[in-house]
């Protein structure tokens, strides 16, 4: 049982560059998350879905792009990368109770 | 609207006991949970308690519930240099929305 796992761990874009990162989850979870987290901001939420083929905005949806194909995976797009996406994200699935379990983050810079 | 607040420090003495607040605005939250994110790692789930509670203990951790004044305390007793972390307070307000405040940072002092 391997829980969240994100790919990649590490990554490194320049300006303009696009990118994928991929969250997999094996607890057959409805609800997947993805939060970047920056110094002094905490989570902010990007993008969730509550369960296969849907997906909605969270509070700071704008430079990203999410899909929801199949149930076990929740997929961030990044068409054009901006200095402003330099952080580390954080993906999570949840429980009907809403206890999240979260990934181990991905660190992107962007120069 | 909608918001999670704790302060953002706490230094404690190894031994004695931790207590990291948290204040929460909305009124109709179910569950309220404590999370601990280690140097580098992704945020792990403590403890929870639904909001019609107002304590669930767990081995060291207690945590106490005052819906009247919305606040949320998260208590480790017997702290040890383990417990170092950023502590990170969440609101459940509805099935598709978790508010997470800006996260405690306990320091352990020797």
């Amino acid at each position: 049982n391997a829980g969240v796992t994100q790919t990649p761990k590490f990554r490194v874009l320049k300006t303009g560059q696009s990118m994928t990162l991929l969250c997999a989850q094996d607890m057959n979870h409805e609800y997947m998350y993805w939060y970047r987290q920056d110094p002094g901001m905490g989570l902010r939420l990007i993008h969730y879905s509550v369960g296969e083929g849907t997906t909605a905005k969270g509070e700071v949806p704008d430079g990203y792009n999410v899909s929801r194909l199949k149930k076990q995976n929740f997929l961030l797009g990044l068409e054009s990368a901006a200095p402003s996406q330099t952080s580390v994200y954080f993906c999570a699935s949840s429980t009907s109770s809403g206890e999240q379990y979260f990934g181990p983050g991905t660190r992107l810079t962007v120069t | 609207g909608e918001d999670v607040e704790q302060s953002l420090f706490l230094s404690v003495r190894e031994g004695d006991s931790s207590v990291i607040n948290c204040t929460y605005t909305d009124s109709s939250s179910t569950y309220l949970y404590w999370y601990k994110q280690e140097p580098g790692a992704g945020l792990q789930l403590l403890t929870y308690i639904f909001s019609n509670m107002d304590m669930k203990q767990d081995q060291r951790l207690t945590v106490l519930l005052n819906k009247k004044d919305k606040h949320l305390s998260l208590r480790i007793a017997d702290t040890q240099t383990g417990d170092s972390a950023i502590y990170f307070c969440a609101d459940k307000v509805r099935d598709d929305k978790i508010i997470f405040g800006k996260g405690t940072r306990l320091h352990i002092l020797p």
